[in-house]
This record gives structure tokens, C-alpha cells and sequence, in this order.
């Protein structure tokens, strides 16, 4: 178990409104990722961080941003959401730079935009 | 960016049968993980397989980095093994960015 958490597990909201997911772990971990699950595509890298105030966009990044003021928390928010963002949002940490640099995720987020 | 090509995306299996999974990948990494997300879509990391072979309980993996390819084995399959099982890679940058397959669903029948 690596102490993830995530919040809100499920969500409904209409489009245009702005949405807030949270990862939060208790490790300390330096790396944190925000993946969306879809049928047919695996998981898919939308934005991750290596350290407090330091982010960078993963391959579906648009419509998204997020934020990490302290390592314990990323925040992953859609400031208009659409219907093309109902997905399964994923959270994940590594411990980076160990010998076995494996990925850890959280209980995901089911997100069901109107 | 690289491919990443899992096959079969469907297995059925009886109780008790093996099987392999393929996952192939178009260019040189130095990182690759194997994934099951369980039908409730929790998502466990199997291996940390750059290469070689790695064995857990009826488990196992192998990777060949110079043909890009990796395997899961599952032997004596059971119910509890149904799920998906994604295989990631990363090409080698320093902030250990995934690239996932589309992942090889497996039902496994009692």
C-alpha cells in the first residue's frame, strides 16, 4: 500500500463547470502523475510533477492543469469541463531515482460530465 | 512517441489453463512494468521488468530489450486473474513517464 488517496472518488457535473480532483499521499513520494482511463486506450499521461511547484504536460494535456504546493498534494483541475473529460482519473506516484522505479496508483476517479 | 502493442486484446481461459501475453514496443527503453487492474479497477503493479525474467508465485516475465518485446506468463490460471493487464514503458527520459498499451483483457471461467 502506498498511501494513496483520492477525492472525490465519483463525480457528476454539467459542462462548463470547473472540477477539482485530488491525489494525496502520505510518503513523501517526489514524483506524481494524473493519467485518464478510457476504453480502447489504456491509460494515458495528462500532466505529472517532480516536486513542489514543478509540473510538466503529459500527452493529453489539453483542458487540464494542476498544481502541487506541498508534496503530499496534486491537483488536477478542468477549468471548463466537457463531455469529451468523462473518464476514470487515475493518480500515481514513483519514488524516482531508486533501483526499481515503479509506478504506484491510487483508487482512481470516476468522473461523468452532463 | 513510442508504440506500445499488447496482444491478445481478448482471453478466455479455463480454470486451471496457461497462457502469455505479448507486448511489444517500437523503440529502445529502460524502463517496463506490468499492470493488472482488477474487475473492481484497481490498478497493481506485477513487475518492474526492464529485462531479463522475473517470477512471482504462477507469475512470470520476460523481457528481450534488443527484440522489444516483453511476455506475462500465467500459469494455473484462476478466477481471481480476470481482469486487464496493461503492459508501460518508459523511453528514457529522467521523470519515469509511462507509456501504456491498450491492455489484454482476460476472463478466466470456474
Amino acid at each position: 500500500d502506498a498511501g494513496i488517496t483520492q477525492s472525490p472518488r465519483h463525480k457528476v457535473t454539467e459542462t462548463g463547470t470547473p472540477v477539482t480532483l485530488r491525489c494525496h499521499q502520505t510518503e513523501n513520494h517526489r514524483y506524481m502523475y494524473w493519467y485518464r482511463q478510457d476504453p480502447g486506450h489504456g491509460l494515458r499521461l495528462i500532466h505529472y510533477s517532480y516536486g513542489v511547484k514543478d509540473t510538466d504536460k503529459g500527452e493529453v494535456s489539453d483542458g487540464y492543469s494542476v498544481s502541487r504546493s506541498k508534496t503530499e498534494d496534486f491537483l488536477l483541475t478542468l477549468e471548463s469541463a466537457t463531455s469529451s473529460q468523462t473518464s476514470v482519473y487515475f493518480c500515481a506516484i514513483s519514488e524516482g531515482g531508486s533501483p526499481q522505479e515503479t509506478q504506484y496508483f491510487g483508487p482512481g476517479t470516476r468522473l461523468l460530465v452532463l | 512517441g513510442i508504440q506500445v502493442e499488447q496482444s491478445p486484446p481478448d482471453l478466455i481461459l479455463q480454470e486451471g489453463a496457461n497462457s502469455t501475453l505479448r507486448c511489444n514496443f517500437s523503440d529502445s527503453v529502460n524502463n517496463l512494468q506490468w499492470f493488472h487492474q482488477n474487475p473492481w479497477g484497481q490498478l497493481i503493479n506485477l513487475f518492474y521488468i526492464p529485462s531479463g525474467t522475473k517470477q512471482n508465485g504462477r507469475l512470470s516475465a520476460t523481457t528481450v530489450a534488443t527484440e522489444r518485446y516483453s511476455l506475462l506468463y500465467i500459469s494455473s490460471s484462476q478466477t481471481t486473474d480476470s481482469g486487464v493487464y496493461f503492459c508501460a514503458v518508459e523511453q528514457g527520459s529522467n521523470d519515469y513517464k509511462l507509456s501504456f498499451g491498450a491492455g489484454t483483457t482476460v476472463t478466466v471461467r470456474a
